[in-house]
């Protein structure tokens, strides 16, 4: 358990509408990550931090906004919500520069009817 | 182009019965190999880091093996309780970021 939470676990919305999943860390990380999986295409990343208020995107980035005003918060948005991005959403951490593995979160299930 | 290919796609082993899982790559400038362990409705769990061809690995019945172009995850004697899907993932040099494998659903029956 490397103190990630996110909320919500579970969220089913309709097409259009905003949509907002957190991210939540207890350890100070520096560098977080959002991933969907879906299957037939494994974990992509869709954006990344490094920092507070330094974001940069993945490689499945369209449709979605990310922010982070605070270490322990990374946000992520779907400005207008479409069935495509009907997914499971993971956000990882990674503790360091110094360490390449990441660590995962337990998940965001969201259903775009 | 960054590649990570898993194989089989699934698999079903009696308990007791040892076997292999595959992770193929083409990655620039690896830096790490990854092995995670996803069980139905939760978030990976980290397994092993990789860094160079002929290390290995060790965790229970689980031993993993890198080369210059594959890796492996050796299962000895497994158990029902292993049963999951075992991500492959490796870190590009070229880019920073992970590249995960598609997955390996392991099924042991007892």
């Amino acid at each position: 358990d490397a103190g990630i939470t996110q909320s919500p676990r579970h969220k089913v919305t309709e097409t259009g509408t905003p949509v907002t999943l957190r991210c939540h860390q207890t350890e100070n990380h520096r560098y977080m990550y959002w991933y969907r999986q879906d299957p037939g295409h494994g974990l992509r990343l869709i954006h990344y931090s490094y920092g507070v208020k330094d974001t940069d995107k993945g490689e499945v980035s369209d449709g979605y906004s990310v922010s982070r005003s605070k270490t322990e918060d990374f946000l992520l948005t779907l400005e207008s919500a479409t069935s495509s991005q009907t997914s499971v959403y993971f956000c990882a951490i990674r503790q360091g520069a110094s360490y390449n593995e990441q660590f995962f979160g337990p998940g965001t299930r969201l259903t775009v009817l | 182009e960054d590649q990570v290919t898993q194989s089989p796609e699934a698999l079903r082993l009696q308990e007791g019965e040892s076997s292999s899982l595959n992770c193929s790559y083409t990655v620039s400038g690896l830096r790490g190999l990854f092995w995670y362990r996803q069980d139905p409705g939760k978030g990976p769990e980290f397994l092993f880091t990789l860094y160079s061809a002929g290390e290995e690995k060790e965790k229970e019945r689980l031993k993993a093996t890198l080369t210059k172009k594959e890796s492996f995850l050796h299962i000895t004697a497994p158990k029902p309780e292993d049963s999951a899907t075992y991500l492959c993932a490796a870190h590009s040099g070229n880019t920073g970021k992970l590249i995960f494998g598609q997955g390996t659903t392991l099924q042991v029956k007892p």
